[in-house]
Formats: structure tokens, C-alpha cells, sequence
């Protein structure tokens, strides 16, 4: 139970364009979805927590404008990179929890790997 | 906010040996200590949480203990194999409504053969 998609696995796009990640939540309901980025040997980097149905809190120095994070139903949150350039390569992990989970786990996407040339 | 701090950055171990991992915490209302082990391009795997309610858990050769006094807690493997060689990352979270994790910067382990 407590599993966690994404899509797509990796995307290659070019600079200036935009791209959507989306992220589900398969065997329940996602009241709570969190974004991540990870650069190449670094930690996990929250970038926003998002509630179902409420705007997401973008972690400080986030540029909510840039990345914008849809929770608009219980199973699926997207987050879309606009005007993406090069330095916003990077792999992007999504994780939920909700009902029927543990008050604390975090159940975590495989991940998205973005590649801006 | 929270900030965790974890050390070593790497760590090299012979199979068989054990292998410690430590992380700090600066947030005192921080309840949940989670450990995660992540392989090169993948989810990170959560192998062991504990509370602040508790001191120390186990299961298996994966051991975690906190001291809630110092803000310290601890990974400890035995019986290293070499499937244990992966990044491993220590979190930090409140819990509450949102339960927000702060992880640690990670600590890449190599067990030799």
C-alpha cells in the first residue's frame, strides 16, 4: 500500500519552454503532497507543501512564479517549471501522505529527471 | 527553522564491519526522525524511523537511537554487506498537520568487499 507515481521519468526540454510533472497517489488519498529537488550529490530540497484544494507554501527562496504546484484533487498534485533554463536541471521527487497512512511517513514518488539544454 | 547536520559525508567500512551515522538537530519540537537509503537515481527508501517518545529501535542489522537532550541521533548497521553501499540520509520533522522533513546532507557509504 502507500504507493506513489510519477510522470514522466525523465524529460529533456529546451530552454525557455515549459514542463509538467505530475505526481499521484495510487492506493490512497493524498491530503498532503510535498516537492523536492535534488541536484547531482546533494540532499533533498523541499520546495513547497501543498493541501489539497489550497495554494501551495513554497519553502523560502522559492520562486512560487516559476514553479507552480496544482493540488487540485486528492490523488494528484503537478508541478510545471516555467521559462525553464539549464541551472533548473535537476531530479524532482514528489512524496504525499494522507488518509489511511502513517501520521508521519512520507511516501515518495520514483522521481523525474529534467534536463534543460 | 530546522536545520539537521550529518556527519561523515562518506564512509568506508570492510564487510562485516559496522558502520555510524549521526545527525544533529537544531529544532527541539522536532518528533520524527526518519533514515532513508537511496540508490543512484532512485526514491529515497525509508529503512528505520523513530519518535521522540522512544529512545532507541531496531530491526534487523539497522539500529537508530536518539538522544532528545543533545538534539543527536544515530544510524547504526552491522554485519555491513556490500547491497548496503548507497547514499543514507538522516531527517528531521515536526510533525503536526504538514509534517515537513528537513533532511540531512547525506552520507555516501562504501562497503568493501
Amino acid at each position: 500500500g502507500a504507493v506513489v507515481s510519477q510522470h514522466p521519468s525523465w524529460v529533456i526540454c529546451k530552454s525557455g519552454t515549459s514542463v509538467k510533472i505530475e505526481c499521484r497517489s495510487l492506493d490512497f488519498q493524498a491530503t498532503t503532497m510535498f516537492w523536492y529537488r535534488q541536484f547531482p550529490k546533494q540532499s533533498l530540497m523541499l520546495m513547497a507543501t501543498s493541501n489539497e484544494g489550497s495554494k501551495a507554501t513554497y519553502e523560502q527562496g522559492v520562486e512560487k512564479d516559476k514553479f507552480l504546484i496544482n493540488h487540485a484533487s486528492l490523488t494528484l498534485s503537478t508541478l510545471t517549471v516555467t521559462s525553464a533554463h539549464p541551472e533548473d536541471s535537476s531530479f524532482y521527487i514528489c512524496s504525499a501522505r494522507g488518509t489511511g497512512t502513517s501520521a508521519y511517513e512520507q511516501y515518495f514518488g520514483p522521481g523525474t529527471r529534467l534536463t534543460v539544454t | 527553522g530546522e536545520n539537521v547536520e550529518q556527519h561523515p559525508s562518506t564512509l568506508s567500512v570492510q564487510e562485516g564491519d559496522s558502520a555510524v551515522i549521526k545527525c544533529t538537530y537544531s529544532d527541539s519540537a522536532s518528533n520524527y526522525f526518519p533514515w532513508y537509503k537511496q540508490e543512484l537515481g532512485k526514491r529515497p527508501q525509508l529503512i528505520i524511523d523513530i519518535r521522540s517518545n522512544v529512545g532507541e529501535k531496531k530491526d534487523q542489522r539497522i539500529a537508530v537511537t536518539l538522544n532528545k537532550t543533545a538534539k543527536h541521533f544515530s544510524l547504526h548497521i552491522t554485519e555491513t554487506q556490500p547491497e548496503d553501499s548507497a547514499v543514507y540520509f538522516c531527517a528531521a520533522s515536526m510533525g503536526g498537520a504538514t509534517n515537513k522533513l528537513i533532511f540531512g546532507t547525506g552520507t555516501l557509504l562504501a562497503v568493501q568487499p
